[in-house]
């Protein structure tokens, strides 16, 4: 079954550092999005990208937050520079063009020291 | 915010049915209800969704009531490795709406 891969699995870098997680959605799939679960709390909204473009974005996703799809096989979340905060997993997901599903990958955990 | 409404936990027998119960009063005419899992810290998992009318696939069963304002999930036979974070969401289909999650349900299969 086709899957969202994301790496690094796990990653660990210094207050300031910036940071690029990556995903390679499912093959043909058009609609991503990052998603981020600070442990204990609940999953939320951070993107959604279409069309090379960003379709929507939540609070969270200010401007230290950027993501591009550069090859078109990958798409990247950049943190420009990490707060402690920013400690978290964070969840690629993808949607086909004409699929209901939205099918998630087993998420980066990033931790901030 | 999420627009459902669902008991934060609750507790199930191995191989008894998981009946797992959501409020979505709010509902507009065009949002489905989408049911995923979150196991321990593993990424969402796709269970079901459905319209209006009853659905079935291998993993569950979604039934959805007359004025569309709750749903249940059914587990028929749970199982341990079905203790998990259930989350019910609506969600428009078109386009690429994000999903919107809760708190969900903690559910706990038990031996």
């Amino acid at each position: 079954e086709p899957e969202v891969t994301q790496t690094p699995s796990h990653q660990v870098t210094q207050m300031g550092q910036e940071v690029i997680l990556r995903c390679v959605p499912i093959s043909n799939h058009l609609y991503f999005y990052w998603y981020r679960q600070i442990l204990g709390q609940k999953v939320e909204f951070l993107v959604s990208f279409y069309n090379n473009e960003i379709s929507e974005k939540s609070e969270i996703f200010d401007d230290q937050f950027s993501v591009e799809r550069p090859d078109g096989s990958n798409f990247t979340l950049k943190i420009r520079s990490t707060k402690l905060e920013d400690s978290a997993m964070y969840f690629c997901a993808s949607k086909g063009d004409s699929g209901h599903t939205i099918y998630f990958g087993e998420g980066s955990w990033l931790t901030v020291v | 915010d999420a627009k459902t409404t669902q008991p934060p936990s609750m507790d199930c027998a191995e191989g008894r049915a998981a009946n797992l119960p959501c409020n979505h009063s709010t509902i507009s005419g065009n949002e489905y209800v989408y049911w995923y899992r979150q196991i321990h810290s593993q990424g969402p998992q796709y269970i079901i969704h459905g319209l209006k009318n009853n659905e079935t696939n291998e993993m569950a069963s979604l039934i959805i009531t007359e004025d569309r304002k709750s749903s249940t999930l059914i587990l028929p036979h749970a199982t341990l490795r079905d203790t998990a974070v259930y989350y019910c969401i609506v969600r428009v289909h078109s386009g690429n709406t994000p999903l919107v999650f809760g708190k969900g349900t903690r559910l706990s299969v038990i031996a």
